[in-house]
Protein backbone atom coordinates (compact mmCIF):
# COMPACT_ATOMS: atom_id res chain seq x y z
CA UNK A 1 0.00 0.00 0.00
CA UNK A 2 0.99 3.42 -0.56
CA UNK A 3 2.33 5.74 2.32
CA UNK A 4 3.18 9.11 2.91
CA UNK A 5 5.00 10.74 5.53
CA UNK A 6 5.67 14.56 6.75
CA UNK A 7 8.26 15.03 9.14
CA UNK A 8 7.49 18.05 10.41
CA UNK A 9 4.23 19.08 11.62
CA UNK A 10 5.26 22.98 12.06
CA UNK A 11 7.47 24.90 9.39
CA UNK A 12 8.46 28.57 10.58
CA UNK A 13 10.04 30.71 7.96
CA UNK A 14 11.31 34.25 7.54
CA UNK A 15 9.37 36.20 4.77
CA UNK A 16 11.85 36.25 2.36
CA UNK A 17 13.84 33.42 3.02
CA UNK A 18 14.03 30.59 1.15
CA UNK A 19 11.54 28.12 2.52
CA UNK A 20 11.30 24.05 2.49
CA UNK A 21 8.31 21.63 3.11
CA UNK A 22 9.68 17.75 3.06
CA UNK A 23 7.46 15.02 2.10
CA UNK A 24 8.76 11.14 1.84
CA UNK A 25 6.90 8.29 0.14
CA UNK A 26 6.25 4.76 -0.18
CA UNK A 27 5.08 3.45 -3.72
CA UNK A 28 4.74 -0.80 -5.05
CA UNK A 29 5.51 1.21 -8.31
CA UNK A 30 6.05 4.23 -10.21
CA UNK A 31 4.94 7.38 -7.90
CA UNK A 32 2.48 9.70 -8.82
CA UNK A 33 2.89 12.45 -6.27
CA UNK A 34 0.98 16.14 -5.33
CA UNK A 35 1.28 18.58 -3.66
CA UNK A 36 -1.96 20.47 -2.00
CA UNK A 37 -2.72 23.63 0.10
CA UNK A 38 -5.16 24.30 2.28
CA UNK A 39 -5.87 27.73 3.97
CA UNK A 40 -8.67 28.09 7.07
CA UNK A 41 -11.86 27.08 6.74
CA UNK A 42 -10.58 26.75 2.80
CA UNK A 43 -11.08 23.26 0.30
CA UNK A 44 -7.69 22.21 -1.06
CA UNK A 45 -5.50 23.79 -3.59
CA UNK A 46 -3.67 22.09 -6.82
CA UNK A 47 0.03 23.19 -6.18
CA UNK A 48 2.27 20.94 -8.63
CA UNK A 49 2.54 17.18 -9.21
CA UNK A 50 5.14 14.86 -10.66
CA UNK A 51 3.97 11.95 -12.91
CA UNK A 52 7.41 11.86 -15.07
CA UNK A 53 10.08 13.52 -16.55
CA UNK A 54 12.15 16.32 -14.54
CA UNK A 55 13.14 15.76 -11.24
CA UNK A 56 12.21 19.70 -10.93
CA UNK A 57 8.68 20.43 -11.14
CA UNK A 58 7.15 24.01 -11.37
CA UNK A 59 3.60 24.92 -9.89
CA UNK A 60 1.63 27.65 -8.80
CA UNK A 61 2.23 30.51 -6.84
CA UNK A 62 6.37 30.17 -7.46
CA UNK A 63 6.73 26.92 -5.53
CA UNK A 64 8.74 24.07 -6.96
CA UNK A 65 9.26 20.23 -5.45
CA UNK A 66 12.21 18.16 -6.20
CA UNK A 67 11.82 14.57 -6.89
CA UNK A 68 14.66 12.41 -5.73
CA UNK A 69 13.98 8.74 -6.64
CA UNK A 70 16.76 7.30 -4.18
CA UNK A 71 15.75 9.07 -1.11
CA UNK A 72 12.23 8.69 -2.05
CA UNK A 73 11.44 12.22 -1.11
CA UNK A 74 9.39 15.11 -2.66
CA UNK A 75 10.00 18.22 -1.37
CA UNK A 76 8.52 21.70 -1.60
CA UNK A 77 10.15 24.60 -2.35
CA UNK A 78 10.08 28.45 -2.69
CA UNK A 79 13.36 30.13 -3.07
CA UNK A 80 11.22 33.48 -1.22
CA UNK A 81 8.14 32.52 0.83
CA UNK A 82 5.66 35.45 1.37
CA UNK A 83 3.20 35.99 4.52
CA UNK A 84 0.78 34.64 2.48
CA UNK A 85 2.45 31.61 2.01
CA UNK A 86 0.73 31.07 5.62
CA UNK A 87 -1.14 27.39 5.22
CA UNK A 88 -1.16 23.63 5.96
CA UNK A 89 0.72 22.20 2.92
CA UNK A 90 -0.39 18.49 2.10
CA UNK A 91 1.78 15.75 0.34
CA UNK A 92 -0.41 13.09 -1.64
CA UNK A 93 0.54 9.55 -3.70
CA UNK A 94 -1.50 8.18 -6.08
CA UNK A 95 -3.20 4.98 -4.73
CA UNK A 96 -2.94 2.62 -7.77
CA UNK A 97 -5.82 0.55 -6.38
CA UNK A 98 -8.47 1.81 -4.75
CA UNK A 99 -9.64 3.85 -7.53
CA UNK A 100 -6.53 5.60 -8.37
CA UNK A 101 -6.93 8.10 -5.50
CA UNK A 102 -4.86 9.71 -3.24
CA UNK A 103 -3.17 8.94 -0.31
CA UNK A 104 -2.31 11.93 2.01
CA UNK A 105 0.29 13.39 4.04
CA UNK A 106 -0.23 14.54 7.88
CA UNK A 107 0.01 17.79 6.36
CA UNK A 108 2.98 20.62 7.70
CA UNK A 109 1.56 23.71 8.93
CA UNK A 110 3.72 26.44 7.50
CA UNK A 111 4.40 29.72 9.07
CA UNK A 112 6.04 32.49 7.68
CA UNK A 113 6.68 35.00 9.84
CA UNK A 114 7.15 39.06 8.78
CA UNK B 1 -11.10 28.95 -9.71
CA UNK B 2 -11.89 25.42 -8.94
CA UNK B 3 -15.17 25.34 -10.37
CA UNK B 4 -16.43 22.89 -8.05
CA UNK B 5 -18.95 23.90 -5.56
CA UNK B 6 -20.09 21.91 -2.44
CA UNK B 7 -23.55 22.31 -0.31
CA UNK B 8 -24.40 23.46 2.23
CA UNK B 9 -20.98 24.89 3.92
CA UNK B 10 -22.10 23.86 7.88
CA UNK B 11 -24.28 21.56 8.99
CA UNK B 12 -25.18 20.48 12.76
CA UNK B 13 -27.31 17.29 12.88
CA UNK B 14 -27.41 15.21 16.36
CA UNK B 15 -26.40 11.76 17.01
CA UNK B 16 -28.68 8.96 14.47
CA UNK B 17 -29.60 11.55 12.37
CA UNK B 18 -28.81 11.44 8.79
CA UNK B 19 -27.08 13.02 6.31
CA UNK B 20 -26.87 14.44 2.80
CA UNK B 21 -24.07 16.68 1.03
CA UNK B 22 -23.85 17.78 -2.29
CA UNK B 23 -20.98 18.16 -4.78
CA UNK B 24 -21.10 19.98 -8.29
CA UNK B 25 -17.95 19.07 -10.22
CA UNK B 26 -15.72 21.44 -12.51
CA UNK B 27 -17.84 21.30 -16.12
CA UNK B 28 -16.00 18.49 -18.05
CA UNK B 29 -15.10 16.45 -15.52
CA UNK B 30 -16.48 13.05 -15.11
CA UNK B 31 -15.14 11.80 -11.66
CA UNK B 32 -16.22 12.77 -8.26
CA UNK B 33 -14.18 11.50 -5.33
CA UNK B 34 -15.91 12.41 -1.21
CA UNK B 35 -12.99 12.09 1.36
CA UNK B 36 -13.51 13.04 5.36
CA UNK B 37 -10.94 15.42 6.69
CA UNK B 38 -10.62 15.25 10.81
CA UNK B 39 -9.66 18.15 12.28
CA UNK B 40 -5.95 18.13 12.27
CA UNK B 41 -5.52 15.16 10.04
CA UNK B 42 -5.35 14.72 6.23
CA UNK B 43 -8.19 13.44 4.05
CA UNK B 44 -8.98 10.70 4.09
CA UNK B 45 -11.04 9.13 1.12
CA UNK B 46 -14.16 7.69 1.14
CA UNK B 47 -15.19 6.61 -2.20
CA UNK B 48 -15.03 7.86 -6.34
CA UNK B 49 -17.84 7.94 -8.96
CA UNK B 50 -16.62 7.52 -12.65
CA UNK B 51 -19.47 7.81 -14.98
CA UNK B 52 -22.07 7.09 -12.31
CA UNK B 53 -20.93 3.98 -11.14
CA UNK B 54 -18.99 3.68 -7.59
CA UNK B 55 -15.22 2.49 -8.95
CA UNK B 56 -13.40 2.91 -5.10
CA UNK B 57 -14.09 2.83 -2.20
CA UNK B 58 -12.01 3.45 1.14
CA UNK B 59 -12.53 2.14 4.66
CA UNK B 60 -15.60 3.59 5.18
CA UNK B 61 -18.69 1.54 6.86
CA UNK B 62 -22.09 0.89 4.43
CA UNK B 63 -23.77 3.77 6.18
CA UNK B 64 -21.29 6.25 3.79
CA UNK B 65 -23.23 5.74 0.86
CA UNK B 66 -23.19 7.89 -2.53
CA UNK B 67 -24.60 8.87 -5.66
CA UNK B 68 -23.82 10.38 -9.18
CA UNK B 69 -26.03 11.82 -11.38
CA UNK B 70 -26.48 11.98 -15.11
CA UNK B 71 -24.88 15.41 -15.08
CA UNK B 72 -22.24 14.02 -12.41
CA UNK B 73 -22.74 16.16 -9.52
CA UNK B 74 -22.74 13.69 -6.81
CA UNK B 75 -24.01 12.87 -3.04
CA UNK B 76 -22.51 11.81 0.11
CA UNK B 77 -25.44 10.30 2.48
CA UNK B 78 -24.40 9.15 5.70
CA UNK B 79 -27.20 7.30 8.31
CA UNK B 80 -27.10 6.85 11.75
CA UNK B 81 -24.35 9.63 12.43
CA UNK B 82 -21.82 9.13 15.15
CA UNK B 83 -19.69 12.22 17.14
CA UNK B 84 -16.87 10.63 15.24
CA UNK B 85 -18.56 11.43 12.27
CA UNK B 86 -17.51 15.43 12.88
CA UNK B 87 -15.32 16.40 10.10
CA UNK B 88 -14.97 18.55 7.29
CA UNK B 89 -16.01 16.63 3.58
CA UNK B 90 -14.36 17.53 0.71
CA UNK B 91 -15.78 16.45 -2.61
CA UNK B 92 -12.83 16.57 -5.55
CA UNK B 93 -13.68 16.34 -9.15
CA UNK B 94 -11.91 14.91 -11.96
CA UNK B 95 -11.52 14.13 -16.02
CA UNK B 96 -11.01 10.43 -15.53
CA UNK B 97 -9.68 8.48 -18.80
CA UNK B 98 -9.93 5.24 -17.72
CA UNK B 99 -6.60 4.92 -17.41
CA UNK B 100 -4.86 2.54 -14.57
CA UNK B 101 -3.23 3.94 -12.98
CA UNK B 102 -4.73 7.52 -14.10
CA UNK B 103 -2.69 10.92 -13.33
CA UNK B 104 -5.51 13.09 -13.72
CA UNK B 105 -5.33 15.92 -10.91
CA UNK B 106 -8.40 16.63 -8.10
CA UNK B 107 -9.88 19.79 -7.85
CA UNK B 108 -11.34 20.23 -4.29
CA UNK B 109 -14.35 22.00 -3.34
CA UNK B 110 -14.59 23.68 -0.05
CA UNK B 111 -16.02 21.64 1.95
CA UNK B 112 -19.29 20.75 4.07
CA UNK B 113 -18.38 21.55 7.70
CA UNK B 114 -20.73 18.74 9.41
CA UNK B 115 -21.03 19.10 13.37
CA UNK B 116 -22.68 15.62 15.36
CA UNK B 117 -23.80 16.93 19.18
Amino acid sequence: AQSVAQPEDQVNVAEGNPLTVKCTYSVSGNPYLFWYVQYPNRGLQFLLKYITGDNLVKGSYGFEAEFNKSQTSFHLKKPSALVSDSALYFCAVRDLGVGQNFVFGPGTRLSVLP
Amino acid sequence: ETGVTQSPTHLIKTRGQQVTLRCSSQSGHNTVSWYQQALGQGPQFIFQYYREEENGRGNFPPRFSGLQFPNYSSELNVNALELDDSALYLCASSQGRGRIPSTDTQYFGPGTRLTVL
